[in-house]
């Protein structure tokens, strides 16, 4: 089953410009990972922040974390095309019960 | 270093069969996690395997079954297909020390296709 959801289901932007994704979720967490997919291909790792984390910084990319609201947002600044791809939020709960991912957003960059 | 890999990349059965998929992690990661991709359903968790032993499995009934081997490669094993079963099965290994988990680095997948 879903942890949770990932806001909005689909964003289209242009190049250039940000975009933001929330991801919201429902247990405790150990730490929460943002992952990158292609078409239908493999998952790439961009980031994980803990849960005593509030924010994370990777080149474009900033995630912040509020445990007290579940919820955690993604930010990738100055888009560009190949940012072009499906996002998840994925939860680990410490345990070894794997990840729980959200529906992902499916974010399009125009040129 | 090699990432991970997993073989094959696509495959068509038939409903009842039985197929077998194959994850080889990143030298020195023991973790071994298996997931399933649907439309409808999204990614799912399969299984976790860690040195060789599987340490928990999602929800999923009992003819999704894996294993480890000592080289912690690991196979899923998916009997008796059902139109359902058709998704991207994805592999994933990561480094764990002191129960920590320092993120997942993911296979390309297997498509799988029932008919």
């Amino acid at each position: 089953s879903q942890q949770g959801e990932e806001d909005p289901q689909a964003l289209s932007i242009q190049e250039g410009e940000n975009a933001t994704m929330n991801c919201s979720y429902k247990t405790s967490i150990n730490n929460l990972q943002w992952y990158r997919q292609n078409s239908g291909r493999g998952l790439v790792h961009l980031i994980l922040i803990r849960s005593n984390e509030r924010e994370k910084h990777s080149g474009r990319l900033r995630v912040t974390l509020d445990t007290s609201k579940k919820s955690s947002s993604l930010l990738i600044t100055a888009s560009r095309a190949a940012d072009t791809a499906s996002y998840f939020c994925a939860t680990d709960g410490g345990g070894a019960d794997g990840l729980t991912f959200g529906k992902g957003t499916h974010l399009i960059i125009q040129p | 270093k090699a990432g991970v890999t997993q073989t094959p990349r696509y495959l068509i059965k038939t409903r009842g069969q039985q197929v077998t998929l194959s994850c080889s992690p990143i030298s020195g990661h023991r973790s071994v996690s298996w997931y399933q991709q649907t439309p409808g359903q999204g990614l799912q968790f399969l299984f976790e395997y860690f040195s060789e032993t599987q340490r928990n499995k999602g929800n999923f009934p009992g003819r999704f079954s894996g294993r480890q081997f000592s080289n912690s490669r690991s196979e899923m094993n998916v009997s008796t297909l059902e139109l359902g079963d058709s998704a991207l099965y994805l592999c994933a290994s990561s480094f764990q020390t002191g129960g920590a988990n320092y993120g997942y680095t993911f296979g390309s997948g297997t498509r799988l296709t029932v008919v």
